[in-house]
């Protein structure tokens, strides 16, 4: 079965300060890896996708995240935070567009906060 | 284009009673999932719907079931409330086949009493 760890729970940085959130994942076939981003009382918007290919991959609002088969990792990257990017974060893993059916299946969510 | 637009936002239901919540997706997308997010179990699937047919479900009780319209518009309802359905019910919607991204709607704040 399909799993998505996010080791961090919350995580607090002063504003400029780099960024890195982790996310490993358990997935029997090739894995289609996302970044989602959740502010309070809203829903899910998302920030990046992996696929296939190059393995750094560029997304919305400056981030990015390497994908690490070997480590079955998909950690996500800003080199310098703002303040609006306090919110929480989710890492999810999919099936192939070509499935059948279509679940994500979500990681618990990291919380950022972001210190003036 | 508009985004995926969830009906109602916020709700408010006592126990035993059932509740009905609605999710219009991206105009062109054919595949409707929901999601319920709550703070201890964090976002797990309900069910996907395309061209009217469920396909696919998660664990979730029978009490939890949705249709979708030949408009793709979808509904999911819940019968027999409990306290623990409180959460935020999430819609996406997704193209079709060979198209990976889903996009999420605002949701629904769901509070049982």
């Amino acid at each position: 079965a399909q799993s998505v760890t996010q080791p961090d729970i919350h995580i607090t940085v002063s504003e400029g300060a780099s960024l890195e959130l982790r996310c490993n994942y358990s997935y029997g076939a090739t894995p289609y890896l996302f970044w989602y981003v959740q502010s309070p009382g809203q829903g899910l918007q998302l920030l990046l996708k992996y696929f296939s290919g190059d393995t750094l991959v560029q997304g919305i609002k400056g981030f990015e995240a390497e994908f690490k088969r070997s480590q079955s990792s998909f950690n996500l990257r800003k080199p310098s935070v703002h303040w609006s990017d306090a919110a929480e974060y989710f890492c999810a893993v999919g099936p192939g567009a070509r499935a059948g059916s279509y679940q994500l299946t979500f990681g618990k969510g990291t919380k950022l906060s972001v210190i003036p | 284009k508009a985004g995926v637009t969830q009906t109602p936002r916020y709700l408010i239901k006592t126990r035993g009673q059932q509740v009905t919540l609605s999710c219009s997706p991206i105009s062109g997308h054919r595949s409707v999932s929901w999601y319920q997010q709550t703070p201890g179990q964090g976002l797990q699937f309900l069910f996907e719907y395309f061209s009217e047919t469920q396909r696919n479900k998660g664990n979730f009780p029978g009490r939890f079931s949705g249709r979708q319209f030949s408009n793709s518009r979808s509904e999911m309802n819940v019968s027999t409330l409990e306290l623990g359905d409180s959460a935020l019910y999430l819609c996406a919607s997704r193209r079709d086949r060979g198209h990976n991204e889903q996009f999420f709607g605002p949701g629904t704040r769901l509070t049982v009493l």
